[in-house]
């Protein structure tokens, strides 16, 4: 499978833990960006990533997430101390360069997170 | 203002008809238009992107790019049942940035 893949796909916590959000892009995909839909709501950015360097963070929420894309492995959404109100599904997206005109972006199946 | 604007719905039409879902978009400098189709419970899908005015026709699906309308569309063909599902208008400055997402239009194909 050539796809978006990430893990887990549901993941539940207790308020006050750390959730962990794996993404491998799509084969030969070096964008990865991240989105949060929260139920009820439009699908929103977060963050862009490529190997190593954060490109755009101008979604993320100032305290407790963090975002990584390593030159090995997959990229890691990072939500220290979660809160109720961070239950949503996290999609992560690839898309293979950033040239002017492509910017087509393909979703994995997305981590669906619940804090208890 | 939203900065991309749909109609939540839901547009109801019966098998075989022409669905045509719309979507305005507030900044200007916008250059990639994309429409993403989501099913309940699921991860968006891609099924169209459009970049230059005109029309792009790709099977059942025709996406419209109006810049200085600042308007997209998309029509559906034939409409299936298959095809009922929440239909997502995104768009993007360009290559490298991050797309904003419409609140999506449901479409339910009756039988």
């Amino acid at each position: 499978n050539a796809g978006v893949m990430q893990n887990p796909r549901h993941l539940v916590r207790r308020r006050g833990q750390e959730a962990r959000l794996r993404c491998s892009p799509m084969k030969g995909h070096s964008h990865v960006y991240w989105y949060r839909q929260l139920p009820e709501e439009g699908l929103k950015f977060m963050v862009y990533l490529q190997k190593e360097n954060i490109i755009d963070e101008s979604g993320m929420p100032k305290e407790r997430f963090s975002a990584e894309f390593p030159k090995e492995g997959p990229s890691i959404l990072r939500i220290q101390q979660v809160v109720r109100g961070d239950s949503a599904a996290y999609f992560c997206a690839s898309s293979p360069f950033a040239g002017r005109d492509y910017n087509e972006q393909f979703f994995g199946p997305g981590t669906r997170l619940t804090v208890l | 203002q939203k900065e991309v604007e749909q109609n939540s719905g839901p547009l109801s039409v019966p098998e075989g008809a022409i669905a045509s879902l719309n979507c305005t978009y507030s900044d200007r400098g916008s250059q990639s238009f994309f429409w993403y189709r989501q099913y309940s419970g699921k991860s968006p899908e891609l099924i169209m992107s459009i970049y230059s005015n005109g029309d792009k026709e790709d099977g059942r699906f025709t996406a419209q790019l109006n810049k200085a309308s600042q308007y997209v569309s998309l029509l559906i063909r034939d409409s299936q049942p298959s095809d009922s599902a929440t239909y997502l208008c995104a768009v993007s400055a360009g290559g490298g940035n991050k797309l904003t997402f419409g609140t999506g239009t449901q479409l339910k194909v009756e039988l």
